[in-house]
């Protein structure tokens, strides 16, 4: 059964780069056709999609995050990235990984400020 | 690009059916099949309950089902039970990307 797992750090000053790394167990992050995504979750409000990667290294991101966000795949490690630049608190949220929507991690709240 | 949308808050008695909206554009929902609505309990990680308007994962029960008119899908949840009160969200590809609305809470009364 495959998991998946976010680490980084869970606090991130200001104009800094936010970095997350979602590692993937009982499943290899390059088998079948998954796409492997990030969305995120301020406190009591709605979920926002990031973006998401393929394998192949194609990636797709949110419009209105295009220019911060940056995704990619690291199969020797079994593990996707994401990186987002420039953060400020409006950035403040818990973060998820997923494979093609129908796994989830748990989640890694990463708070915004100096 | 903006978020589709979504009552704030619908609710049911036990057994009985309710159905949420999700609203789009033509650029997002109305323009194709890949509709996605998932659950989510409180200080839980969301879960995938339907794709692609109106397939299941294997272990979704039957009594959630999703369908799309135009620019609007919907997610039918029928004989309620206690353990279906949540967050539920849509989610639409939009080309290239994705947008979620902006969630409906279900209460079973």
């Amino acid at each position: 059964q495959v998991q998946l797992q976010e680490s980084g750090p869970g606090l991130v000053k200001p104009s800094e780069t936010l970095s997350l790394i979602c590692t993937v167990s009982g499943g290899s992050v390059s088998s079948g056709s998954y796409f492997w995504s990030w969305v995120r979750q301020p406190a009591g409000k709605g979920l926002e999609w990031i973006g998401r990667v393929y394998t192949s290294s194609t990636t797709n991101y949110n419009p209105s995050l295009k220019s911060r966000v940056a995704m990619s795949v690291d199969t020797s490690k079994n593990q996707f990235s994401l990186k987002l630049s420039s953060v400020t608190a409006a950035d403040t949220a818990v973060y998820y990984c997923t494979r093609s929507d129908n796994v989830w991690g748990q989640g890694t709240l990463v708070t915004v400020s100096s | 690009q903006s978020a589709l949308t979504q009552p704030r808050s619908v609710s049911g008695s036990p057994g009985q059916s309710v159905t949420i909206s999700c609203t789009g554009t033509s650029s997002d929902v109305g323009a194709y099949d890949y509709v996605s609505w998932f659950q989510q309990h409180p200080g839980k990680a969301p879960k995938l309950m339907i794709y692609d308007v109106t397939k299941r994962p294997s272990g979704v029960p039957d009594r959630f089902s999703g369908s799309k008119s135009g620019n609007t899908a919907s997610l039918t949840v029928s004989g309620l039970q206690a353990e279906d009160e949540a967050d539920y969200y849509c989610c639409s590809y939009a080309g290239s990307y994705k947008v979620f609305g902006g969630g409906t809470k279900l209460t079973v009364l």
